[in-house]
């Protein structure tokens, strides 16, 4: 079946624009997770949602970042006034069940560039 | 506070050799341990996973290795292959919280 799939694979940006990233989960998965790779960095933890609960945002680097999945599927990851240090992957990832140990399976990311 | 880091950066082995990737994290609450390969421009791909109750898992050509005791987690990749050459990440997660914490990663590259 089809994997998590993310879009635009890539955006460049000026400083100040906003920006939505999309994310469409693996279908099924009640679980979906944004993270950040920033270059040559490990995958910094941002939002998580799981079914109808509150999602946990307590990754979230600033009042400008935010996210909304609608339907219990489809995710957008909106960033607002976008700094230059705002530049990094942003990945998504999707799994059947939130807080049970189950892999969770990764999009290609999105490459966000603010000039 | 929480961290899970990796010992070296950069893993350099012959083709055909054994790969060790050595991982430490600091969160002894953390229940389930996972590791990841990225390849460039693509998301990570799961490997492995072990949970704490394990000290030794068995993949195809890969083991996972956990010691609890000093909080260290290993990868082990048999026969390395150059298909292998890519950045490995392990991550742990605690309790039911859904986030994963990534170290930063080692880079294995493999020589022909």
């Amino acid at each position: 079946g089809a994997g998590v799939s993310q879009s635009p694979s890539n955006k460049v940006t000026e400083k100040g624009k906003d920006v939505e990233l999309r994310c469409d989960p693996i279908s099924g998965h009640t679980a979906l997770y944004w993270y950040r790779q920033s270059l040559g960095q490990g995958l910094e933890f941002l939002i998580y949602f799981q079914g109808n609960s509150a999602p946990d945002k307590s990754g979230l680097p600033s009042d400008r970042f935010s996210a909304e999945r609608t339907g219990g599927s489809v995710s957008t990851l909106t960033i607002q006034r976008t700094q230059q240090e705002d530049s990094a992957v942003y990945l998504c990832a999707s799994s059947p069940l939130a807080g049970a140990r189950r892999e969770q399976f990764f999009g290609p990311g999105t490459r966000l560039t603010v000039l | 506070g929480e961290s899970v880091g990796l010992h070296l950066p950069t893993l350099s082995v012959q083709e055909g050799d054994n790969s060790i990737i050595n991982c430490a994290y600091s969160n002894s609450a953390s229940d389930y341990f996972i590791w990841y390969k990225q390849e460039s421009g693509k998301g990570p791909q799961f490997i492995i996973d072990i949970r704490s109750n394990m000290d030794k898992r068995q993949g195809q050509r890969v083991t996972v290795l956990l010691n609890k005791t000093v909080k260290h987690l290993s990868l082990q990749i048999a026969a390395t292959q150059p298909g292998d050459s890519a950045v490995y990440f392990c991550a742990e997660k605690g309790g039911n919280t859904g986030k994963l914490i990534f170290g930063q990663g080692t880079t294995l590259q493999v020589k022909p």
